[in-house]
Formats: structure tokens, C-alpha cells, sequence
């Protein structure tokens, strides 16, 4: 099984400012690769797929980056509705794994 | 519209069985990949199963053997025919198109006690 890193756990940042977050692979995923934005009592909602690609209806404050074993969600400016936990997902090989989660938090 | 609507959660004791099913709108289900994925209140993300659009199926180790998918082409729906359950399986479960999930359903909260 592919084991999905994600860090930090947790992200303070004031509005405004830019958040990154990381994600480390435990094998070679080549670019299959997904981020999702989950906000309490919802639905996961996809953002970036194939690493960099931005879903339908995600702003271009959202990037995705990387390749491999090493991915990189950056939101340059956070928004108020930004602040929610981020998922990473491989879907390169079964079975399919999601990371523990990235909370980023208001400053 | 893309729309996908859980239904079939529930209480239901150790051992026992419950099926679930998502009833599809705004595409096809035989023309798509179909997952479940289900997440513990509170916890993270869980990969559970897929169905292809050929058919072919895959299952989490978690729930290999106790849990089968499977797909109604006329009714455009996806079930989870899930047997022995176990506590560790209570969770809000969805279902979501795709391999990387593009539209979610809402969920739909199964609870494994006695």
C-alpha cells in the first residue's frame, strides 16, 4: 500500500497571507495525484488532479505542483473560506490512498 | 447536473449486514468509475471501493472479502453490499465519481454497535 504523507498536520496563517502544504508519496506516483478541500459537515471537494490541474470552479488562487514522491498544494492569498482541512489522494495504484489530512487555521 | 444521493445508512449490530446504495443523476454509471469512500466523524479520509466502467472491482484490505460493489445500469445506481460489519466500520460513507472524485454525494452515516 502507498502510504500518504502530509504536512504540517495543522497551518496557522493570517487571511491574506500564503499557505503551503506538502504531501510525500511512499512510492512513485507520477503525477496521478489529487488535493481536496473539506470543510466541516461536507463533502470532500476537488481541487487539483493529475498533481497541477485545477478542478472545474477552483480559483487561480489554488496550485498544484510536483511529481513522483513529492507534491505541493499553494494558496498564494487565503480567502475566509479557505480555512478547512486539505486532503491528499494517490490514485496511481490499489489500493487507492488518501493522506491524513492538513488542517490550515486561522491566525 | 452531476448530482449522487447515499441512502441505507443506519444502526446496525456487529456482524450484521446493511446495504447501501447511490443513486446517480446528471451521468451514467456505466460509462464511469464509481468509488466509495467512507471517514469516521471527526477522522480522515478512507478509500473503500471502485467499480470500473467494465466492471471490474477493487476493495480496500480493510473490507476485502466482507464488502462487494456492484452497479445497476438500468436504475443508474451503485451499491455497497456490506456483510460482517464490524465497529471499526461505523463512518459517514459516500460515494463519489471517478477515480480522483470530481462530484460527491452528501454521505450517508452507518453506525456498527450494539
Amino acid at each position: 500500500e502507498i502510504v500518504m504523507t502530509q504536512s504540517p498536520v495543522t497551518l496557522s496563517v493570517s487571511p491574506g497571507e500564503r499557505a503551503t502544504l506538502s504531501c510525500r508519496a511512499s512510492q512513485n506516483v507520477r503525477v496521478n495525484f489529487a488535493w481536496y478541500q473539506q470543510k466541516p459537515g461536507q463533502a470532500p471537494r476537488l481541487l487539483i488532479y493529475g498533481a497541477s490541474t485545477r478542478a472545474t470552479g477552483i480559483p487561480a488562487r489554488f496550485s498544484g505542483s510536483g511529481s513522483g514522491t513529492e507534491f505541493t498544494l499553494t494558496i498564494s492569498s487565503l480567502q475566509s473560506e479557505d480555512f478547512a482541512v486539505y486532503y491528499c489522494q494517490q490514485y496511481s495504484d490499489w489500493p487507492l490512498t488518501f493522506g491524513g489530512g492538513a488542517k490550515v487555521e486561522i491566525k | 447536473e452531476m448530482q449522487l444521493v447515499e441512502s441505507g445508512g443506519g444502526l446496525v449490530q456487529p456482524g450484521g449486514s446493511l446495504r447501501l446504495s447511490c443513486s446517480v443523476s446528471g451521468f451514467t454509471v456505466n460509462n464511469n468509475y464509481l468509488t466509495w469512500v467512507r471517514q469516521v466523524p471527526g477522522k480522515g479520509l478512507e478509500w473503500v471501493s471502485v467499480i470500473y466502467p467494465g466492471g471490474n472491482t477493487y476493495y480496500a484490505d480493510s473490507v476485502k472479502g466482507r464488502f462487494t460493489i456492484s452497479r445497476d445500469n438500468s436504475k443508474n445506481t451503485v451499491d455497497l453490499q456490506m456483510n460482517i460489519l464490524k465497529p471499526e466500520d461505523t463512518a459517514v460513507y459516500y460515494c463519489a465519481k471517478g477515480l480522483y472524485n470530481d462530484y460527491w454525494g452528501q454521505g450517508t452515516l452507518v453506525t456498527v454497535s450494539s
